[in-house]
């Protein structure tokens, strides 16, 4: 079975600052990826995902990811955060065996 | 299209206690799971459903059970509610097992006392 890992547990960023969150994975054959959000007191929501192609996956909100095939990672960035940005996001994996698996994930704090 | 819905949003039980969460979906998806949310934990797979009449253990099944009757409707069931079992469970739906996302209902918070 894969395992996902998020590198940070806590971003605090103030508004305007570029994001980069991490995630790698440990599953070897092929893959879908995924990042989702989750705001306060809401539901996952899709941010962005990767199933083929290009490996820049641009998603909402003026999010993108690079799948790194060599790295096993998948990392989210966002050149210029606002204060909307803070929330809770997850990495995610489904390696084809019905288990789509989960980070941690990072909570992000955005000053305004 | 109301997507995934989850009843009820909140509930305290008593140890001991049972209960079913309910999760209907009305997108005509096979695949369908229930998750836990816990802090620093993410979410945790507890069983899972690749259509009518098929179910699987995920990572965490110990204390639960699901059927899957019907392409539109998953339930959770607590057989004896125990304080570890105190979450927020959210169920999801997909399309398929690959190439899909999943979509998922507003989530349960259950305290159990």
């Amino acid at each position: 079975a894969q395992s996902v890992s998020q590198h940070n547990h806590h971003v605090i960023l103030s508004e305007a600052a570029s994001l980069e969150l991490g995630c790698n994975y440990s599953y070897g054959g092929t893959v879908n990826l995924f990042w989702y959000v989750q705001y306060p007191g809401q539901h996952l929501q899709l941010l962005l995902k990767y199933f083929s192609g290009d490996p820049l996956v641009k998603g909402i909100k003026g999010f993108e990811a690079e799948f790194i095939k060599s790295k096993f990672s998948f990392n989210l960035r966002k050149p210029s955060v606002q204060w909307s940005d803070t929330a809770e996001y997850f990495c995610a994996v489904n390696g084809g065996d019905y288990k789509l698996s989960f980070g941690a994930g990072t909570t992000v704090t955005v000053r305004a | 299209n109301a997507g995934v819905t989850q009843t009820p949003k909140f509930q305290v039980l008593k140890t001991g206690q049972s209960m079913t969460l309910q999760c209907a979906q009305d997108m005509n998806h096979e695949y369908m799971s229930w998750y836990r949310q816990d802090p620093g934990m993410g979410l945790r797979l507890i069983h899972y459903s690749v259509g009518a009449g098929i179910t699987d253990q995920g990572e965490v099944p110990n204390g639960y059970n699901v059927s899957r009757s019907t392409t539109e409707d998953f339930p959770l069931r607590l057989l004896s509610a125990a304080p570890s079992q105190t979450s927020v469970y959210f169920c999801a739906s997909s399309y398929s097992v690959m190439n899909t996302e999943a979509f998922f209902g507003q989530g349960t918070r259950l305290t159990v006392v």
